[in-house]
């Protein structure tokens, strides 16, 4: 079975540039994460979508971040314009929700499956 | 607001040794209790999971957890840690939102 797969793996570019991370869910999922893995600040929750709509974007640090899921299978995380500060590995993580309509009291009852991540460095 | 504490930054073994890593909850109600292993340059991997029932949980690569709802914790433990098990593991606990620890980074010595 294909797990949830990012790419790119690893991107380098100036600050001011737009960068766009990718991540296809394990199919069946209906839930897909973005994180964001620092040493300073460790595993953040940056937002998370259900059935292709966003539930919870708080963790969003800033306007600069946006994300989308136009489908079941595909979401972008997107950064414009990027800064130094944003350099970190980003996670996105897939699971399946068990119950329905939507609750936020069961968002985390299925374990999360994640890709091997984006290592993203702003110069 | 619920949170997860691990302890332990950084802990040493010896190969063949058992191994426990300490986690801690705070949180008004039982939560969904997930312990993951990151290996460098990976994402993480699923170790194992606690929703109910059987307080003693077994999980991949021959690790288990104890939750233990009078002290808000959910050790994790092997007993007897290989090479390969060197990684950085994490706690994490749920109601609605994921919420991680810090993260134990493991080293294994021979």
């Amino acid at each position: 079975d294909a797990g949830v797969i990012q790419s790119p793996r690893h991107e380098v570019t100036e600050m001011g540039q737009e960068v766009t991370l990718r991540c296809k869910p394990i199919s069946g999922h209906n839930s897909l994460f973005w994180y964001r893995q620092t040493m300073m600040r460790g595993l953040e929750l940056l937002i998370y979508f259900n059935n292709n709509v966003p539930i919870d974007d708080s963790g969003m640090p800033e306007d600069r971040f946006s994300a989308k899921m136009p489908n079941a299978s595909f979401s972008t995380l997107k950064i414009q314009p990027s800064e130094p500060r944003d350099s970190a590995v980003y996670f996105c993580a897939s699971s399946f929700l068990d119950r329905v309509p939507i609750s936020r009291d069961r968002a985390g009852n299925q374990p999360q499956h994640f890709g091997d991540g984006t290592r993203l460095s702003i110069l | 607001a619920q949170s997860v504490t691990q302890p332990d930054i950084h802990i040493t073994v010896s190969e063949g040794a058992s191994l426990e890593l300490r986690c801690n909850y705070s949180y008004g109600a039982t939560p969904y209790l997930f312990w993951y292993v990151q290996s460098p340059g990976q994402g993480l991997q699923l170790l194992l999971k606690y929703f109910s029932g059987d307080t003693l949980v077994q999980g991949i690569k021959g690790f288990e957890a104890e939750f233990k709802r009078s002290q808000s914790s959910f050790n994790l433990r092997k007993p007897s840690v290989h090479w390969s098990d060197a990684a950085e593991y994490f706690c994490a606990v749920t109601r609605d939102k994921l919420s991680f620890g810090a993260g134990t980074t493991v080293t294994v010595r021979a």
